[in-house]
């Protein structure tokens, strides 16, 4: 199975920050790699496809890049609403496994 | 809109077989496969196994030997069933309809398994 490790698993910061959030894959995973975020007692919700595809909905101030073993989702401009846990998963091979989180909290 | 929805008891004894019914609206099983997630409280999602848009199915090969998903496309419903529940198994379960990734889920259902 691939496994996806992401970090920081928990990051402080100040609104308005840019910040980048790191998914690495065991082997590669071309650019099938998703990005949800989790608010408390909400379901995940899907923010990034195939690594950078924007999705309908999604403020612009979430992007993602990357591509093989090493991803990164960015937010320019972190708000107090996106104080959330972030997950990645991969698309490319069964099972469709998901990193661990990286939790956004307040500095 | 599309809309899914889970349902099933929410304590389940050990040993016992989970079954959960996942009611979907505003898209055809037929065009969209649809996946079952769960999470134990504080961790993170594990995808469980999916029903393919044409019928196939695909599971997590740790759950493979206890877990079977099926559908009713008149009934717009995909089901799963999980057998042999052990605490381990408690948490909240999602299905999810995937077109890139999982791009929309149920609003989840917890299930407790506990004597």
């Amino acid at each position: 199975d691939v496994v996806l490790t992401q970090s920081p698993a928990t990051l402080s910061v100040t609104p308005g920050e840019r910040i980048s959030l790191s998914c690495r894959a065991s082997e590669s995973v071309d650019t099938y790699l998703h990005w949800y975020q989790q608010k408390p007692n909400e379901s995940p919700r899907l923010l990034i496809k195939y690594a950078s595809q924007s999705i309908s909905g999604i403020p612009s101030r979430f992007s993602g890049s990357g591509s093989g073993t090493d991803f990164t989702l960015s937010i320019n401009g972190v708000e107090l609403e996106d104080l959330s846990i972030y997950y990645c998963q991969q698309g490319n091979s069964l099972p469709f496994t998901f990193g661990s989180g990286t939790k956004l909290e307040i500095k | 809109q599309v809309q899914l929805k889970e349902s099933g008891p929410g304590l389940v004894q050990p040993s016992e077989t989970l079954s959960l019914t996942c009611t979907v609206s505003g898209f055809s099983l037929t065009s969209y496969s649809v996946s079952w997630v769960r999470q134990p409280s504080g961790k993170g999602p594990e995808w469980m196994g999916r029903m393919w848009y044409d019928g196939d199915t695909a599971y997590n090969s740790a759950l493979k030997s206890r877990l079977s998903i099926s559908r009713d496309t008149s009934k717009n419903q995909v089901f799963l069933k999980m057998n042999s529940l052990q605490t381990d198994d408690t948490g909240t379960y999602y299905c999810t309809r995937d077109v890139a990734g999982s791009s929309d889920w149920g609003q989840g259902v917890m299930v407790t398994v506990s004597s």
